[in-house]
């Protein structure tokens, strides 16, 4: 049974820090792997999505890496901003299936 | 180009009584998969439409049914609602596997 874990479950730091948020699956036999942000509230806003086959994809001041292998992605957020404040959700699919698996989240505050 | 959209944003039901909640796929999307979040997790999968058939159910009681109907839109209905029904019902769809969710409706069952 697929399981997906990310740490930390909250993370405050100053505008301006480049910062890393990890995410960790058990079974590695996926099909791809999000990054979504949500606002307090809010649904969910894809911001990454890595196929199995890739290691890394970027957007912006976001890069997120896949190493399949190991059952590892994080998601690098360079210079942060106050507006990057959210919760940062990570998800996983299955080679064989179509639906998502979420971890818990990491809330992100950058304070000015 | 209009994104995922749902209806209600927000509802409030008893105990007992059943709700119906709508989604409306992206433009161009033929697949719709539904999600619960409860406060403080990630969304469960509650089940996906696709060619106005469920293709892939979560771990969830028969309470929760839906439907896709020929233009895409899709209903999610739950039954007797329980308090612990009280969450964000969030509507993603899709087309070859890469998921855009809609900002959700937020129920709360007194």
């Amino acid at each position: 049974k697929q399981e997906v874990t990310q740490i930390p479950a909250a993370l405050s730091v100053p505008e301006g820090e480049n910062l890393v948020l990890n995410c960790s699956f058990t079974d590695s036999a996926i099909y791809n792997l999000q990054w979504f942000r949500q606002d307090p509230g809010k649904g969910l806003t894809s911001l990454l999505l890595i196929q199995s086959s890739q290691r890394e994809q970027t957007s912006g001041r976001l890069n997120a890496s896949l190493d399949k292998s190991s059952g590892r992605s994080t998601l690098y957020i360079a210079a942060s901003q106050p507006g990057d404040s959210a919760t940062y959700l990570c998800a996983v699919m299955g080679d064989s299936s179509y639906k998502l698996i979420f971890g818990s989240g990491t809330r992100l505050l950058v304070r000015p | 180009d209009a994104g995922v959209t749902q209806s209600p944003t927000h509802l409030i039901k008893t105990r007992g009584q059943q709700v119906t909640l709508r989604c409306s796929p992206k433009s161009g999307h033929d697949t719709v998969s539904w999600y619960q979040q409860a406060l403080g997790q990630g969304p469960q999968f509650i089940f996906q439409y696709y060619e106005e058939e469920e293709r892939q159910r979560g771990n969830f009681p028969d309470r929760f049914s839906g439907h896709q109907f020929p233009n895409y839109s899709s209903e999610l209905n739950v039954n007797a609602l329980l308090l612990g029904d009280s969450a964000l019902y969030l509507c993603a769809s899709s087309y070859q596997r890469a998921q855009y969710f809609g900002p959700g409706t937020r129920l709360l069952v007194l």
